[in-house]
């Protein structure tokens, strides 16, 4: 089956880094997605890694790891905007050529002052 | 309309009623998707659509049904609801394909209570 694990929850203090961790089962392998979702508004599409290595934006960069089947997401300089859930994500093997995604169960982060 | 939207924002709902939850997007997208979101359980596909005219069930469509007439629109039906089928319902997009990176795009949700 397919399945990806990710912690439930995180915490960290204002201007700190966090890393939130996912690994995944997948029979085939297309890509690690990373969305982020406040409370009570939609998941939004935050970054994608096809090949290993780091890929940043801004004070957010994600790192993949195919061998290993594992990727993080890194926040820096975290401020309290910050604080929501984040979900990873990879296609679906089995969906061909299509962007039907398997969603993780979401890391909630909160961000203290 | 920028994006996507869903209709209605919430609504409450007797057991065994039905319910047809609205979405509409105008970024021209091949493929559309609903979720179901509920606590600790993260985002669960009910049916997706490739492209108009083709639709295919995902990991929880039982008690659900969709069409997908035209590009635009992609109305999720509960036949008769039950209460498990409360729940925050998103409907989202994407290109479809084998795109650089896969990025669906999320509506804003629908809160349905069944009781």
């Amino acid at each position: 089956g397919q399945s990806l694990e990710q912690p439930s929850e995180v915490t960290a203090v204002e201007g700190a880094i966090v890393q939130i961790n996912c690994t995944y089962q997948t029979s085939g392998f297309y890509g690690l997605s990373w969305y982020q979702q406040h409370d009570g508004g939609a998941p939004t599409f935050l970054s994608y890694n096809a090949l290993d290595g780091l890929e940043e934006t801004g004070r957010f960069s994600s790192f993949l790891s195919r061998s290993d089947s594992y990727g993080y997401l890194l926040l820096q300089e975290l401020q309290m905007k910050d604080s929501a859930s984040y979900f990873c994500a990879v296609r679906d093997p089995r969906a061909g050529n299509t962007d039907k995604l398997i969603f993780g169960t979401g890391t909630r982060l909160q961000v203290f002052p | 309309i920028a994006g996507i939207t869903q209709a209605p924002t919430s609504q409450i709902l007797a057991a065994g009623r039905r319910m047809t939850l609205r979405c509409t997007q105008d970024m021209r997208h091949n493929a559309m998707y609903w979720y179901r979101q509920d606590l600790g359980l993260g985002l669960r596909l009910i049916h997706y659509s490739n492209t108009a005219g083709t639709t295919g069930k995902g990991e929880v469509p039982d008690g659900y049904s969709v069409s997908r007439a035209n590009t635009d629109d992609f109305p999720l039906t509960l036949a008769s609801a039950v209460p498990s089928q409360t729940s925050v319902y998103f409907c989202a997009s994407s290109d479809g394909g084998w795109g650089i990176d896969n990025e669906q795009f999320f509506g804003p949700g629908t809160r349905l209570t069944v009781l």
